[in-house]
């Protein structure tokens, strides 16, 4: 089935750093969602984008909705341990919650204390 | 209140065999939807369910079957089982036709394939 293209795979940073990470379709999508899963778990929603150039912030997570309507990207600003985590991007062809979900590979984040 | 909640959390099989996984939505929410994630992989769509209808399907074989009840929990049924069939199987539960409204994911049952 289709995968979006996220990128980096995996990243190793230092306790403090920014963390940056992104996602690209061939696809046009109306809403990106971000997720983060950790082991043993399901995905846990981050921040939702409904708008095309649309910025959005939860805490020290920003996410913007490309112009082009396909891609995203998700930062982290001065990461900590308990970010570790594997980060999904997920495209959505609706706002409407009854719209299948085509998610990344995902990025596997590991912080160093 | 109540998320969403999967059960079993994990089961082992063999080829061959028939599966059923359950999923409870979240409290307030119609549609089950279920994905497949393999080891290394994103979810992937496997069906949505809403008023007891499978209304969206993705890339998977007949194998797979689903049912939702009048209280809109639901059920995958997967049979004669592969070894390929072996991940974590999601459920998430959304309110239907509304804007918005992301879908809520469960912790996902481990099936293991031998």
């Amino acid at each position: 089935g289709q995968q979006l293209n996220q990128s980096p795979q995996s990243m190793f940073i230092q306790e403090g750093e920014d963390v940056s990470m992104n996602c690209t379709s061939s696809s046009i999508f109306n809403t990106w969602l971000w997720y983060k899963q950790d082991p043993g778990e399901g995905p846990v929603l981050l921040i939702a984008l409904y708008k095309a150039g649309e910025l959005t912030s939860n805490g020290r997570l920003t996410a913007q909705f490309g112009i082009t309507r396909k891609d995203s990207f998700l930062n982290i600003s001065a990461s900590i341990p308990s970010d570790v985590g594997i980060y999904f991007c997920a495209g959505q062809f609706s706002g409407g919650s009854n719209y299948k979900l085509t998610f990344g590979k995902g990025t596997l984040l590991t912080v160093n204390p | 209140d109540a998320g969403v909640t999967q059960s079993p959390t994990h089961l082992i099989k063999t080829r061959g065999q028939q599966v059923t996984l359950r999923c409870s939505p979240k409290s307030g929410h119609d549609t089950v939807s279920w994905y497949q994630q393999a080891l290394g992989q994103g979810p992937q769509f496997i069906f949505q369910y809403y008023e007891e209808e499978e209304r969206q399907r993705g890339n998977f074989p007949d194998r797979f079957s689903g049912h939702q009840f009048p209280n809109y929990s639901s059920e995958l049924n997967v049979n004669a089982l592969l070894l390929g069939d072996s991940a974590l199987y999601l459920c998430a539960s959304s309110l239907w036709g509304l804007s918005n409204q992301p879908q809520h994911f469960g912790d996902g049952t481990r099936l293991s394939i031998l």
